[in-house]
């Protein structure tokens, strides 16, 4: 079974721009989380979508938005993009984020976002 | 306001054993994970814990206490490509996960 994929792996943007991001979650799963993550941060949790509606949002400005698609793929847009933008973006899928026990979530290799 | 909290960074020796300890704050509790990340790739499932007690994966094993808010993962035997990072993230009420920092562990030879 192929794993999450996203695309692209590498990105330089200019602040101000605005960038899209995409994750193809694995087959059958219907749950897709998105998680920017920062050196002695952590992974900070941005929105999961399911069934192509955002179930869950984290507190990050609205410039940050997604959506789901029927075959389940997502994707993620920043607007107006900032320096503190630059992070690695990973996309997580599992089958139900909540009653498919044990909730694991399988994670893409992510996306390196550096804005200058 | 909601909190997990995990060591740094930690060094120990192949062959030898090291526990990560991770302490959680959080509105609800709907099961705790690990997840080990290797410099430059996504995290990967280690492990799963929901009820009080250890739960055993060859040289791995987690541990929850649910009235203390503890973790902690265990590793035996260790081996150089151990070294990574590990990540204690809580699911909440909300089937939101709450992620700690992740400690860095150093394994030396």
């Amino acid at each position: 079974k192929a794993g999450v994929t996203q695309t692209p792996r590498y990105l330089i943007k200019t602040r101000g721009q605005q960038v899209t991001l995409s994750c193809s979650p694995i087959s059958g799963h219907r749950s897709v989380s998105w998680y920017q993550q920062t050196p002695g941060q952590g992974l900070q949790f941005l929105f999961e979508y399911f069934s192509e509606t955002q179930r869950n949002k984290g507190n990050f400005p609205g410039r940050f938005s997604g959506r789901q698609f029927s075959n389940s793929r997502s994707e993620m847009n920043v607007s107006t993009l900032e320096l503190g933008d630059s992070a690695l973006y990973l996309c997580a899928s599992s089958l139900d984020g909540r009653l498919a026990v044990p909730y694991e979530q399988y994670f893409g290799p992510g996306t390196r976002l550096t804005v200058t | 306001g909601q909190n997990i909290d995990q060591p740094t960074e930690m060094t120990a020796t192949e062959g030898a054993i090291v526990q990560i300890n991770c302490t959680y704050q959080t509105s609800g509790f709907n099961g705790l994970f690990w997840y080990q990340q290797h410099a430059g790739e996504a995290p990967t499932f280690l492990s799963y814990n929901v009820l009080d007690g250890l739960e055993e994966k060859g040289r791995f094993s987690s541990f929850l206490s649910r009235s203390k808010g503890y973790s902690y993962l265990l590793l035996k035997e260790l081996q150089m490509k151990d070294s990574a990072s590990y990540l204690c993230a809580v699911m909440d009420s909300n089937y939101q996960l709450i992620w700690g920092a992740g400690t860095k562990l150093i394994i030396k030879p």
